[in-house]
């Protein structure tokens, strides 16, 4: 069945960097796109990041933009999110997500999500 | 950016009766190729969210038929026929129109 494994989130000092990652199983990652999404505590939820099945396009919200990255290692099946220069604003459970089903275009399959506090 | 209004932004409810939440957009979320990019989400108390709803009114597979959901254009209802103890938690309402955005969510009680 689809897995998404979350890893890399911690404490972080503001301004310093982070590196998310997120394994996949299941099913063929190569062929999806997939999505970073967030929840900042006892809040709601805000898309961060997507980028495309081999990788060429990449997308972010305007929050994250110039300072987060986002990559793919399709050999290795895994995600991942480079977060430079964060925030306190940047604190949240970022979940790894796809849209599995093509017909859906909805967030069908979420990872359990890694905590990133920033703070110092 | 497309904002999305949900109301009410708490609703307790008795088991065994209706709840309805509502989900408004600032714009059409009718794409270009004709279908409506809306869906909804569950997230119970310590779990990630969990899709119940995609395009406005498809049951996501495992969900139960007691939710449902309908709307056009910029006004869309979740409805759930009745509340069961396991229903409480934080709903969401999505767009995948354009980029995507999400409601502030609506959190089910029981009274």
């Amino acid at each position: 069945q689809v897995q998404l494994v979350e890893s890399g989130g911690g404490v972080v000092q503001p301004g310093r960097s982070l590196r998310l990652s997120c394994a996949a199983s299941g099913f063929t990652f190569n062929i999806y796109g997939v999505h970073w999404v967030r929840q900042a505590p006892g809040k709601g939820l805000d898309w961060v990041a997507a980028i495309s099945s081999d990788g060429g396009d990449k997308f972010f919200a305007d929050s994250v933009k110039g300072r987060f990255t986002i990559s793919r290692d399709n050999s290795k099946n895994t995600l991942y999110l480079q977060m430079n220069s964060l925030r306190t604003e940047d604190t949240a459970v970022y979940y790894c997500v796809i849209m599995y089903y093509v017909d859906s275009w909805a967030f069908d399959y979420w990872g359990q999500g890694t905590l990133v506090a920033v703070s110092s | 950016d497309i904002v999305m209004t949900q109301t009410p932004l708490s609703s307790p409810v008795t088991l065994g009766q209706p709840a309805s939440i509502s989900c408004r957009s600032s714009q059409s979320l009718v794409h270009s190729d004709g279908n409506t990019y809306l869906s909804w989400l569950q997230q119970r108390p310590g779990q990630p969210p969990r899709l119940l709803i995609y395009k406005i009114s498809n049951r996501f597979s495992g969900v139960p038929d007691r939710f449902s959901g309908s709307g056009a254009g910029t006004d869309f209802t979740l409805k759930i026929s009745r509340v069961e103890a396991e229903d409480v938690g934080v709903y969401y309402c999505m767009q995948a129109t354009q980029s995507y955005t999400f409601g502030q969510g609506t959190k089910l009680e029981i009274k």
